[in-house]
């Protein structure tokens, strides 16, 4: 079976321009999950849906920040305009009862911007 | 709120040596614990999990885990480590009853000597 799958796995970027990320879940999981990790933070969690439904937002550092899950096998994470800040590995994530909730990662997307 | 400490930032041991990685964690309920690791510009890979039951779990590469309710503790064990297993290890808590979102501790690095 595929696992997750993010794109692009490098981005470099300039300050102010629009990012997109982008993740297909594996098949038949119904949550998913956007993780930020910087050596500062470590890991955090940005957002998880459920069915394709935001559930919690919480973690989505500002209105800079937004994500969509159209479909059940795609999702994706958008920076607008993007600052030096953002400078992170993004990792997709996802669960299901078909894999017992545990969660499993994507190779994550590491995001420079200069 | 869960949370999860992993006290040893960087540990160093020899190759053949044993390992153990510290983890412990606040929860209020039964908690769903994992081990996680992440070798440099990877994604994270689960190694194992504990959800109920025997408090000694396995996991791959030959990693083992105990979970002590009594010292709200999961460390993470290996009988003898190989050069491969340098990377970043991580613990994290789960929800009792959904495993869905994940509060991950702050990482150990660890490095082999030959």
């Amino acid at each position: 079976d595929a696992g997750v799958i993010q794109s692009p796995r490098h981005e470099v970027t300039e300050m102010g321009q629009e990012v997109t990320l982008r993740c297909k879940p594996i098949s038949g999981h119904n949550s998913l999950f956007w993780y930020r990790q910087t050596m500062m933070r470590g890991l955090e969690l940005l957002i998880y849906f459920n069915n394709n439904v935001p559930i919690d937002d919480s973690g989505m550092p500002e209105d800079r920040f937004s994500a969509k899950m159209p479909n059940a096998s795609f999702s994706t994470l958008k920076i607008q305009p993007s600052e030096p800040r953002d400078s992170a590995v993004y990792f997709c994530a996802s669960s299901g009862h078909n894999s017992g909730n545990t969660i499993y990662f994507g190779e994550g997307s590491w995001l420079t911007v200069v | 709120a869960q949370s999860v400490t992993q006290p040893d930032i960087h540990i160093t041991v020899s190759e053949g040596a044993s390992l153990e990685l510290r983890c412990n964690y606040s929860y209020g309920a039964t908690p769903y614990l994992f081990w996680y690791v992440q070798s440099p510009g990877q994604g994270l890979q689960l190694l194992l999990k504990y959800f109920s039951g025997d408090t000694l779990v396995q996991g791959i590469k030959g990693f083992e885990a105990e979970f002590k309710r009594s010292q709200s503790s999961f460390n993470l064990r290996k009988p003898s480590v190989h050069w491969s297993d340098a990377a970043e290890y991580f613990c994290a808590v789960g929800q009792s009853g959904s495993a869905r979102q994940l509060t991950f501790g702050s990482g150990t690095q660890l490095t082999v000597l030959p």
